[in-house]
């Protein structure tokens, strides 16, 4: 069982470069998630999505995009990279009870650099 | 606007000392509950969560966590931590039936040997 899958686990981009990252999970949990992790700010909540064909915007939704077109796949689209948006991106996913998220289970996340 | 507030970033503790990580919110109405841990070089994973019940959860690994709702906090608590309990520690709150769920900024904790 492979949990969440996060690809690449490293990057560096040039700004004004555009890119995917890649978050894939075999549970079937119907929500999914993308967080930013910075020093001193904990993780901030980009995008989230309860099921295939729904997202909505988190904490830090500018400059990022989502889809969710199967349960299994949520890609965070970075439209053009901007220094700011050097952080360690984590993807989550959890079951729903009742309609909220009852334990979120991690990727290992993406160390991204912009230059 | 919504927050978790963490007022210790770095707590360092000698093994066998207690311990009691501060966790408030400023969300209104009915809330869930979380504390995350990150061992280093780990995956973060769930510590403990409350959603409504006891204010008084446990969770693995000896923590536990209470829920006072008129000083909306939800602070965790170890009466004896050991040195494999450094780690960062993430507090996390969302509204009852909401999926937005927003992390304090994290304690680091380091236990001595």
């Amino acid at each position: 069982n492979a949990g969440v899958t996060q690809t690449p686990k490293f990057q560096v981009l040039k700004t004004g470069q555009s890119m995917t990252l890649q978050c894939a999970q075999d549970m079937n949990h119907e929500y999914m998630s993308w967080y930013r992790q910075d020093p001193g700010m904990g993780l901030r909540l980009i995008h989230y999505s309860v099921g295939a064909g729904i997202t909505d915007q988190g904490e830090v939704p500018n400059g990022y995009n989502v889809s969710r077109s199967t349960t299994e796949d949520f890609p965070l689209r970075l439209l053009s990279a901007a220094p700011s948006q050097t952080s360690v991106y984590f993807c989550a996913s959890s079951p729903l009870s009742q309609g909220t998220n009852e334990k979120l289970f991690f990727g290992s996340g993406t160390q991204l650099s912009v230059l | 606007a919504q927050s978790v507030s963490q007022h210790n970033h770095h707590v360092i503790l000698s093994e066998a000392a207690s311990l009691e990580l501060g966790c408030n919110y400023s969300y209104g109405g009915t809330v869930n509950l979380f504390w995350y841990v990150q061992y280093p070089g780990q995956h973060l994973q769930l510590l403990l969560k409350y959603f409504s019940g006891d204010p008084l959860v446990k969770g693995i690994k000896g923590f536990e966590a209470e829920f006072i709702k008129s000083k909306f906090s939800f602070n965790l608590r170890k009466p004896s931590v050991q040195w494999s309990d450094t780690a960062e520690y993430f507090c996390a709150v969302s509204l009852y039936n909401n999926n937005d769920m927003r992390f304090g900024a994290g304690t680091r904790l380091t236990v001595k040997p």
